[in-house]
């Protein structure tokens, strides 16, 4: 049973557009919603995260959007560059009564296209 | 990669053989994971540590065991290899707290013919 689930497969965008992942979870003790970022050949490295306290988390031009209500949160990155194509997870965790593993959505493939 | 180094990089073996994989942290982080990536599938916890000789299973434990006789080391052991078990394998550690961060090491490329 997948209790995250990540969409779309694969996104191409052009420079400078805004690329738009969206995740959605099953289960209401996740509380730590985090994105993390691969490149080929790589391990996948933690972008930003979130909790269920606030709705949207900015880094610079990467925004976490997170909907309680809904069960869902997206990752928009806006002014979108070449360097930004990349597989994206999105996860989330219970946190430390689970040994805060994590639990990966299925992942999106990124192209940004020059 | 957060000193986490990962050995081998690379092995291919036969079906029906051992196989162990290294972690090593020089982190002194408490917890370890040991997750897999398939393609379509994320990343999938198979074991994970919150200290040494404690040990927990995750979601695709069958088939694998693990050790943990050092802080910063964790073994993951395929007793007998099966073609399913051909994936790309990531070492995590964290050091917990109000965080959660988790933080991967390069991977190890098993093949099983």
């Amino acid at each position: 049973q997948q209790q995250v689930k990540q969409s779309p497969q694969s996104l191409i965008v052009q420079k400078g557009g805004i690329s738009i992942i969206n995740c959605a979870y099953e289960n209401t003790a996740f509380d730590y919603f985090p994105w993390y970022q691969q490149f080929p050949g790589k391990g996948p490295a933690l972008l930003i995260a979130i909790r269920p306290d606030v709705s949207e988390k900015k880094e610079g031009r990467f925004t976490i959007s997170f909907n309680k209500s809904a069960k869902q949160f997206s990752l928009h990155i806006m002014d979108s560059q070449p360097g930004d194509s990349a597989t994206y997870f999105c996860a989330a965790s219970e946190g430390e009564t689970s040994g805060s593993r994590l639990t990966f959505g299925e992942g999106t493939q990124l192209t940004v296209n020059p | 990669d957060a000193g986490i180094t990962q050995s081998p990089r690379h092995k291919v073996t036969e079906t029906g053989t051992p196989v162990t994989l290294r972690c090593h942290q020089t982190e002194n982080h408490r917890y370890m994971y040991w997750y897999r990536q398939d393609p379509g599938h994320g990343l999938r916890l198979i074991h994970y540590s919150y200290g040494v000789k404690d040990t927990d299973k995750g979601e695709v434990s069958d088939g694998y065991s693990v050790s943990r006789s050092k802080t910063e080391d964790f073994l993951l052991t395929l007793e007998s290899a099966t073609s399913s078990q051909t994936s790309v394998y990531f070492c995590a550690i964290s050091p917990l707290g109000p965080s959660y961060e988790q933080y991967f090491g390069p991977g190890t490329r098993l093949t099983v013919t």
